[in-house]
């Protein structure tokens, strides 16, 4: 069954302390993860998306990792901020003959404290 | 440069009515996809139009239909209404379908009473 897991559902962490967010997924055949930030009564934002051949991008203080063999990624956010109060959601994409789906995971919901 | 605009923001309805929610993508995109998101289930896919064409469908009842027009702006309708219908529903846009990059909107704020 084509799924994806993320941990921790929740997580509270001191400003300016770093953080890792952690997607697992069982799809086949796998096209691109995407990590998605998503604050609170707003739509989600894109923050990377991944192929099959990325490892890691960055983008500003999130760093996006992607290890194809064990069908993990995981979010890395540096040096906190209050704003990075949201919930991040992990998508991955399955392509079969031309047609493609999106599997989501359920999100976690981070919550950065002053 | 306008985001995706999604309107109307929130909405009040009782079950066995219908709705439509309107979805303006952004000036240049063609790919309009929508997507429910409840607390239970998180987002799931609804459909996506491209070229006023549906390419793509989730899994969800006849209910949930959709439409596209030249403008590229998409309308989603949901007929006879039920409770668990209530959900945030988003709309996002991009140049192609499944693009690299989708821009969402705020979203329909639905309750069904």
């Amino acid at each position: 069954k084509n799924q994806v897991e993320q941990s921790p559902q929740s997580l509270i962490i001191l400003e300016g302390k770093n953080c890792t967010l952690q997607c697992n997924y069982t799809v086949s055949p796998f096209s691109n993860l995407r990590w998605y930030k998503q604050d609170t009564g707003r739509g989600p934002v894109s923050l990377t998306i991944m192929t099959f051949s990325e490892n890691t991008k960055s983008n500003g203080r999130y760093t996006a990792t992607l290890d194809a063999d064990t069908k993990q990624s995981s979010l890395h956010i540096t040096a906190s901020q209050l704003s990075d109060s949201a919930s991040y959601i992990c998508v991955v994409t399955i392509t079969t003959s031309g047609t493609y789906k999106y599997i989501f995971g359920t999100g976690t919901r981070l919550k950065v404290l002053a | 440069k306008a985001g995706v605009t999604q309107t109307p923001r929130y909405l009040i309805k009782t079950r066995g009515q219908q709705v439509t929610l309107s979805c303006s993508p952004i000036s240049g995109h063609r790919s309009v996809s929508w997507y429910q998101q409840t607390p239970g289930q998180g987002l799931q896919f609804l459909f996506e139009y491209f070229s006023e064409t549906q390419r793509n469908k989730g899994n969800f009842p006849g209910r949930f239909s959709g439409r596209q027009f030249s403008n590229s702006r998409s309308e989603m309708n949901v007929s006879t209404l039920e409770l668990g219908d209530s959900a945030l529903y988003l709309c996002a846009s991009s140049f192609v379908p499944a693009g690299e990059k989708l821009f969402f909107g705020s979203g329909t704020q639905l309750s069904v009473l």
